[in-house]
């Protein structure tokens, strides 16, 4: 079975500053994508930011980027410039391509604090 | 595009009382997903319908738990002899059929059994 793990529960960065998640998981898979979701609160979960399993190159949208390490089974988020806005939960998630339903399974998640 | 819409926000029901949930995913999606999340964890995968068809279901649907996808737009989660151990928070969310398509997510239901 695939876990994914979350082992920061609350994070706190100040306004302007830099602060990383860190994400580790499990699988026997070569082939999946993970996910970044953030969850503000009281509103939707959305997507921030999506890695496939089969591209080397880290991804990136605008101040959010991740350090996708394969062989650690390790996907950890970095935000730049913090904003007040980015307060919320981020869950890691993970999901195998090709198969049935490609249900997506989520860490325990970290809450993160914005300080102004 | 409307985005995923579940009602109601929130259910307070006595225990042993049953209810149901709804969700309208977004027009052009054929993926449909149910997760539930409990206070401070990681939403889990509860059941997932391709259209009508109910695909997968998780060990978590245990035989109180019942799901439908009538024609394949709309769904609904029912819940029979609630117990307060179903309270959380119940989420919808639907994708397209492309491989690298990401899940929307609706609001949720909060359910609270008393």
């Amino acid at each position: 079975a695939q876990t994914v793990t979350q082992s920061q529960p609350e994070m706190s960065v100040q306004e302007a500053e830099t602060v990383t998640l860190s994400c580790t998981y499990d699988t026997s898979e070569s082939d999946y994508y993970l996910f970044w979701y953030k969850q503000p609160p009281s509103r939707q979960m959305i997507l921030v930011i999506r890695q496939e399993a089969y591209k080397q190159q880290n991804a990136t949208e605008n101040r959010f980027s991740v350090n996708f390490q394969k062989a650690a089974k390790s996907f950890s988020l970095k935000i730049s410039d913090s904003q007040l806005g980015d307060a919320a939960m981020y869950f890691c998630a993970y999901r195998i391509r090709f198969v049935s339903g490609n249900m997506l399974t989520f860490g325990g998640g970290t809450r993160l604090m914005v300080k102004p | 595009d409307t985005g995923v819409s579940q009602n109601p926000r929130h259910k307070i029901t006595k225990r042993g009382q049953n209810v149901t949930f709804r969700c309208d995913p977004i027009s052009e999606h054929n993926r449909l997903y149910w997760y539930r999340q409990t206070l401070g964890q990681g939403p889990e995968f509860l059941t997932y319908f391709q259209n009508e068809a109910q695909l997968e279901k998780s060990r978590l649907l245990s035989d109180r738990f019942s799901a439908e996808r009538p024609k394949g737009s709309f769904s609904t989660l029912e819940i029979q002899r609630t117990e307060q151990g179903d309270s959380a928070m119940y989420l919808c969310a639907s994708r397209s059929g492309q491989g690298h398509s990401p899940l929307h997510f609706g609001n949720g239901t909060r359910l609270t059994v008393t």
